[in-house]
């Protein structure tokens, strides 16, 4: 009965390489987001899909291109991964109106080597 | 600019009370939430508080918003070991046509609870 799943939980990969993250929601939630935490544990957001629609993109480098094939799913695919792509990311969805109160997976630790 | 502030660190005993503080940059954030974070896993949600209200209790926690300051508070009764954790406000800004709005965290707040 996980509400908001990811996989994998931990992805070790080499400089240059390109990985996805897989997120999914069976709350019945219209809108999803991405988050990366750093070291340091400072989240931000990346970016939020609702509908399937691309609503927030923050500034990203576009190696990292998110894909949302239905509301209840939103992939991470990242290309040509630098070091400074370490991080945990987090996936969220959101019930909306009218308090948009947001849900979080458990993380994908993302290690570059 | 968009920094919520949080002092990091926070230690307290057992069965003491807690307050977290934060302060946020939007005064037209119309929520504010709290969220925890315990090692090597998600943030959960706590509680949350709508801009017009100045206080909210939920069993052990008490929200308090001064929104002339932009002044937050979390506030735990009765600590205990298992609220041993990273605690994050966040504010929200900006609604996208009611779709969505984006949260702004703060940098966090360590909660240490000695036995």
């Amino acid at each position: 009965d996980t509400a908001v799943s990811q996989t994998p939980k931990y992805l070790v990969t080499q400089m240059g390489n390109d990985k996805s993250i897989k997120c999914e929601q069976n709350l019945g939630h219209d809108t999803m987001y991405w988050y990366k935490q750093d070291s340091k544990k400072f989240l931000k957001i990346m970016f939020s899909y609702n509908n399937k629609e691309l609503i927030i993109n923050e500034t990203v480098p576009n190696r990292f291109s998110p894909k949302s094939p239905d509301k209840a799913h939103l992939n991470l695919h990242i290309n040509s991964l630098e070091l400074g792509d370490s991080a945990v990311y987090f996936c969220a969805s959101s019930q909306g109106h009218p308090t948009y109160e947001q849900y979080f997976g458990p993380g994908t630790r993302l290690t570059v080597t | 600019g968009e920094d919520v502030e949080q002092s990091l660190f926070l230690s307290v005993r057992e069965g003491d009370s807690s307050v977290i503080n934060c302060t946020y940059t939007d005064s037209s954030s119309t929520y504010l939430y709290w969220y925890k974070q315990e090692p090597g896993a998600g943030l959960q949600l706590l509680t949350y508080i709508f801009s017009n209200m100045d206080m909210k209790q939920d069993q052990r926690l008490t929200v308090l918003l001064n929104k002339k300051d932009k002044h937050l508070s979390l506030r735990i009764a009765d600590t205990q070991t298992g609220d041993s954790a990273i605690y994050f406000c966040a504010e929200s800004t900006m609604n996208y046509g009611g779709a969505t709005n984006k949260l702004i965290f703060g940098t966090g707040t360590l909660l240490a609870v000695q036995p």
